[in-house]
């Protein structure tokens, strides 16, 4: 069965520090693995992805995250932090490739950006 | 172009009650998933509809089911109330080979 870690349940990070959000999975076969943020009382938002290629992945507001296959793991990361990336941040997982699979969410690190 | 709507935004039930949550997909969009956010929590899957026909499900009772409409809108019904049904209710759609697009959930509260 597939499963997602995410062993922080809380980051604290001072602005304009690099910061990483840890997220390591289990899954059978190639693992689709999904980063999401929340901000209060909302619905998640999709930061990135990972399907296959490039380690490295890049998305949405400066988040990049690398997947590491050897670790099982998919760490999210910025160079850079704003106090408005303070946030729920959610490491997510999809046994396969089609929308078919369901995807598993992981439970969630709160990332406090301190000005 | 609109993204997935849900509605109510928010509910008060009674325990024992019955509850349905509406989910409008993001346009262009045929598959349909809910799923459960506990306080604290990560959401946890509840099922996904696709072609009208519920597609998988997760570790949820069968006080919980759903319908899927031709227009790809999708419904969660919840029988039998209880108080841990408290939680926010997230719909999310996606089309084959892409993926989710949440709506903003349901916030319901049983007392």
């Amino acid at each position: 069965a597939q499963s997602v870690a995410q062993p922080e349940d809380q980051v604290n990070v001072a602005e304009g520090n690099p910061l990483t959000v840890k997220c390591t999975y289990s899954v059978s076969g190639n693992p689709y693995l999904f980063w999401y943020v929340q901000y209060p009382n909302r619905g998640l938002q999709f930061l990135l992805k990972y399907i296959t290629g490039d380690n490295l992945v890049k998305g949405s507001y400066g988040f990049e995250a690398e997947f590491n296959k050897s670790q099982t793991s998919f760490h999210l990361k910025k160079p850079s932090a704003l106090v408005s990336d303070s946030a729920l941040y959610f490491c997510a997982v999809r046994a396969g490739r089609t929308s078919y699979d369901k995807v598993i969410f992981g439970p969630g690190t709160s990332l406090s950006v301190i000005p | 172009d609109a993204g997935v709507t849900q509605s109510p935004t928010h509910l008060i039930k009674t325990r024992g009650q019955q509850v349905t949550l509406r989910c409008s997909p993001k346009s262009g969009h045929d598959t349909v998933s809910w799923y459960q956010q506990a306080l604290g929590q990560g959401p946890q899957f509840i099922f996904q509809y696709y072609e009208e026909e519920e597609r998988q499900r997760g570790n949820f009772p069968d006080r919980f089911s759903g319908h899927q409409f031709p227009n790809y809108s999708s419904e969660l019904n919840v029988n039998a109330l209880l108080l841990g049904d408290s939680a926010l209710y997230l719909c999310a759609s996606s089309l084959e080979g892409h993926g989710y697009t949440f709506g903003s959930g349901t916030r319901l509260t049983v007392v």
